[in-house]
């Protein structure tokens, strides 16, 4: 079954330096991947997604990742992190079997210090 | 762009209630919708997807009697949580896709229901 791995569950970084959270899937075929965030207590909102074509995606608010197959990731980046970026990140695939429902990895929490 | 809408946003309530959650897609009509929970400081978990017209197919593990799921309309999914107790204190969080969009398309998440049992 497709799945994805975030090894990082927290992570800090300064306000202005670069940002990049780790994502992993287990897939045999190109799977569909998604990178949300989630700010306390509110929903989901979509930052980018990646199901065919151009390996590098851009994603909204100054946010990218790179699908790349040999390596099995998904990485989500950022040059120039705000204070405003602070908060949980999920890596996300869907799932055949569900109706490409999405199974989602642990979650990033991200801090920006100033 | 595509909105969907989770209502109530916060509910407590005492033990052994039921409690009704709805997700309404407002400007797209979704043949599928999903149910999520969310642990505090946990990963999404999907729970059902939810089919109009059909029968929800959950995932193993949620109970089909305690958490019911009916998809009436193409822009209506509800979730009733039966007979409440404190262990299924939760954020719920739906999402929809619209009708007609491909799979690889994302969902559209609403903004959570956040259920306190008392």
């Amino acid at each position: 079954a497709q799945s994805v791995t975030q090894p990082d569950i927290h992570i800090t970084v300064s306000e202005g330096a670069s940002l990049e959270l780790r994502c992993n899937y287990s897939y045999g075929a190109t799977p569909y991947l998604f990178w949300y965030v989630q700010s306390p207590g509110q929903g989901l909102q979509l930052l980018l997604k990646y199901f065919s074509g151009d390996t590098l995606v851009q994603g909204i608010k100054g946010f990218e990742a790179e699908f790349k197959r040999s390596q099995s990731s998904f990485n989500l980046r950022k040059p120039s992190v705000h204070w405003s970026d602070a908060a949980e990140y999920f890596c996300a695939v869907g799932v055949t079997h569900s109706g490409y429902a999405l199974n989602f990895g642990k979650g990033t929490s991200l801090l920006v210090t100033p | 762009g595509a909105v969907v809408s989770q209502h109530p946003s916060r509910v407590i309530c005492k033990s052994g209630t039921s409690v009704k959650i709805e997700c309404r897609s407002l400007d797209f009509q979704a043949t599928t919708m999903f149910w999520y929970r969310q642990f505090p400081k946990k990963s999404l978990m999907l729970m059902a997807t939810s089919n109009e017209g059909s029968k929800a197919t959950y995932e193993q593990g949620v109970e089909k009697d305690k958490f019911l799921i009916n998809h009436a309309s193409l822009t209506l999914s509800t979730l009733t949580v039966t007979s409440a107790h404190p262990e299924d204190s939760s954020f719920y969080i739906c999402s929809a896709r619209p009708q007609g969009q491909g799979q690889s398309q994302p969902q559209h998440f609403g903004d959570g229901t956040r259920l306190s049992i008392l």
